[in-house]
């Protein structure tokens, strides 16, 4: 365990089903992260939130929502998901000094494998 | 904006094997990291360097600010180094680059 937990490791849905990814980590960082991994593409910066504000949102479509209740706890609610949303999604999280530092002590978490069917 | 490349794409090499993975970037940047992601889709941070040279077991990684180039070595590679290895140039957000896939073979 890296200190960032991902739930559920893996998740198969259908295009109208609501579900969502859970992450959580007991580091005490201040900021936490989505990202998006599609097969054989870089890895994609959805949604930033440095002290649990949404500061970045990466061009994502509304189907995503995004969900910081707390430094600790980062959701990504998903709702009629289309089968190209299929890919590994990503948590991390990191310290930052100010809204706009730059992030130390950068830790993933071990992913969730989403299949949208 | 900044672009990163890694080169080779893809990597086979026999077990002992000294190993080189490159990266360039195209703007000038504060840190640069190097991420291993194993097969199961995990991502662990190896490095971040911002000047010179930094050795952590058989892993070395360098980096040429002035050439905006990093390295990453592996020595004695094993088996279980199979993995995609990513460098991330570090700003407020980090830019990755490709990642180049390692398999070292028995």
């Amino acid at each position: 365990e890296t200190g960032v937990t991902q739930t559920p490791r893996h998740l198969v849905m259908g295009m109208t089903n609501k579900k969502s990814l859970k992450c959580e980590q007991h580091l005490g960082h201040n900021a936490m992260y989505w990202y998006k991994q599609s097969a054989k593409k870089p890895l994609e910066l959805m949604f930033v939130y440095n002290f649990k504000e949404q500061t970045e949102n990466n061009s994502v479509p509304s189907r995503f929502s995004p969900e910081c209740p707390n430094s600790s706890h980062l959701f990504l609610h998903l709702h009629t998901l289309q089968p190209e949303d299929s890919a590994l999604y990503l948590c991390a999280s990191s310290q930052v000094t100010h809204s706009k530092g730059t992030p130390y002590g950068y830790t993933f978490g071990s992913g969730t494998r989403l299949t949208v069917v | 904006k900044n672009e990163v490349e890694q080169s080779p794409q893809n990597l086979t090499a026999q077990e002992g094997e000294f190993i080189t993975i490159n990266c360039s970037y195209s703007v000038g940047i504060s840190a640069l990291h190097w991420l291993q992601q194993h097969p199961g889709g995990g991502i662990v941070s190896l490095f971040m360097l911002s000047s010179g040279k930094k050795k952590h077991g058989r892993l070395i990684a360098t980096i040429n600010i002035q050439e905006k180039h990093s390295s990453l070595h592996i020595t004695a590679s094993h088996p279980r180094d199979s993995a995609v290895y990513i460098c991330a140039s570090a700003g407020q957000n980090f830019v990755f680059g490709p990642g180049t896939r390692l398999s070292v073979l028995p």
